[in-house]
């Protein structure tokens, strides 16, 4: 059974950077044709989509983030992370990281991690 | 972007009822690829139906999804105790990949 697992600090300072890596087993991350998302949601309110990342390394992200966000895989550690530089209040949220069902679609996540919270306060 | 609006905004049934949750899109969605998902309290989404109509793994047959273009459907034939939850749609036919603002379904 694929599992994914978020980790990273829970707490960032304003202007600083948020680094997340989301750790797979029960799978290889590179073994067959799927994309691998962030994706996240503020303390009560609704999910966004953050960015996507093919085992291969293309990689496409949220305009909504401007040139913030930066996504990457490492397949020898079974590891995809995303990086958020110069963050503010308005990015604390609750990061998941999770897989589509169906190969070759960017959607459709049907495995998700737990969520890890990260709070921006200074 | 395509903004995706969902309607309505809470939905107050009682089990056993019948639930019509509408995602309407602000152009078409490519391919149909629109998921709805159903969240609960400090728990992650879980993925009911992608591709517009397709039911995903170990999903009752009580969650159905239609529509196609720009106005999708989930319909739940006859709400369980453990269906009261939000609800949020999905498209990801285009960049980038945008949600509903989510549909709380209720205990009425």
């Amino acid at each position: 059974q694929l599992q994914l697992q978020e980790s990273g600090p829970g707490l960032v300072k304003p202007s600083e950077s948020l680094s997340l890596t989301c750790t797979v087993s029960g799978g290889s991350i590179s073994s067959d044709n799927y994309y691998w998302g962030w994706i996240r949601q503020p303390p009560g309110k609704g999910l966004e989509w953050i960015g996507s990342i093919y085992s291969g390394g293309s990689s496409d992200s949220n305009p909504s983030l401007k040139r913030r966000v930066t996504i990457s895989v490492d397949t020898s550690k079974n590891q995809f992370s995303v990086r958020l530089t110069s963050v503010t209040a308005a990015d604390t949220a609750v990061y998941y990281c999770a897989r589509p069902g169906k190969e070759w679609e960017r959607g459709g996540f049907d495995y998700w991690g737990q969520g890890a919270l990260v709070t921006v306060s200074s | 972007e395509i903004v995706l609006t969902q309607s309505p905004a809470t939905l107050a049934l009682s089990p056993g009822e019948r639930a019509t949750l509408s995602c309407g899109a602000s152009q078409s969605v490519s391919s149909d690829y629109l998921a709805w998902y159903q969240q609960k309290p400090g728990l992650a989404p879980r993925l009911l139906i992608y591709d517009a109509s397709s039911r995903a793994t170990g999903i009752p047959d009580r969650f159905s999804g239609s529509g196609s273009g720009a106005v999708f459907t989930l319909t739940i034939s006859r709400l369980e105790p453990e269906d009261f939850a939000v609800y949020y749609c999905q498209q990801y036919g285009s960049s980038p990949q945008t949600f509903g603002q989510g549909t709380k379904v209720e205990i009425k």
